[in-house]
């Protein structure tokens, strides 16, 4: 999984909680994305950082935020507003957000709601 | 939005068969990539095909892309039980930096 590590590997919420997953990444890429990927389907982006303080909302922001205060992390609070957050998510990075570039994904973290 | 679909969905073969799976998608692309994913991990990226190239060779991988059809071929040669993985196709529509990912191909090489 290349540089790129996403903790916990197991959350549990209660409905209601926030929760906070981590991303780091020793790759020295500038680029990070946040995707969610539910049973049997392919990956959904939920935001995606360019720089350093700057990030823009993917196609299914609502019920998260993001925050990007270095280079190397970039974690996701999934909260109370969003309705079904039992998925899979992927953190990845790039070197740029350049068309050409490859994805390297992080493990994942499997959330559960109880 | 969804706009790599993967065809078949799912896909069972023995060991040393070739194995093709395909990716339809629906507006103009700068590229096209395939990654593989095993149970429970995350994501490898295996090749990247640019727009304007029709064909690209990794290893035992051949990927074709035919921007007229608006779609992709990714083949497997001499399958091996490792092979083992579901394989998503991504697309990088032109003017975006978003990759969007489609639903993918569960691969299962039985020894």
């Amino acid at each position: 999984d290349g540089g790129i590590t996403q903790s916990p590997k197991y959350l549990f919420r209660k409905e209601g909680q926030n929760v906070t997953l981590s991303c780091e990444q020793n790759l020295n890429h500038d680029a990070m994305y946040w995707y969610r990927q539910d049973p049997g389907q392919g990956l959904r982006l939920i935001y995606y950082s360019q720089i350093v303080n700057d990030f823009q909302k993917g196609d299914i922001a609502e019920g998260y935020s993001v925050s990007r205060e270095k280079k190397e992390s970039f974690p996701l609070t999934v909260t109370s507003a969003q309705k079904n957050p039992t998925a899979f998510y992927l953190c990845a990075s790039s070197t740029e957000t350049s068309p050409y570039n490859e994805q390297f994904f992080g493990p994942g973290t499997r959330l559960t709601v109880l | 939005s969804q706009q790599g679909e993967e065809d078949p969905q799912a896909l069972s073969i023995q060991e040393g068969e070739n194995a093709t799976m395909n990716c339809s998608y629906k507006t103009s692309i700068n590229n096209l990539q395939w990654y593989r994913q095993n149970s429970g991990r995350g994501l490898v990226h295996l090749i990247l095909i640019r727009s304007n190239e029709r064909e690209k060779h990794s290893g035992r991988l051949r990927v074709t892309l035919d921007t007229s059809k608006k779609s992709s071929s990714l083949l497997i040669t001499a399958s091996r039980a490792a092979d083992t993985a579901s394989y998503f196709c991504a697309t990088v529509s032109s003017g975006t930096y978003k990759y969007i990912f489609g639903t993918g191909t569960r691969l299962k090489v039985l020894a």
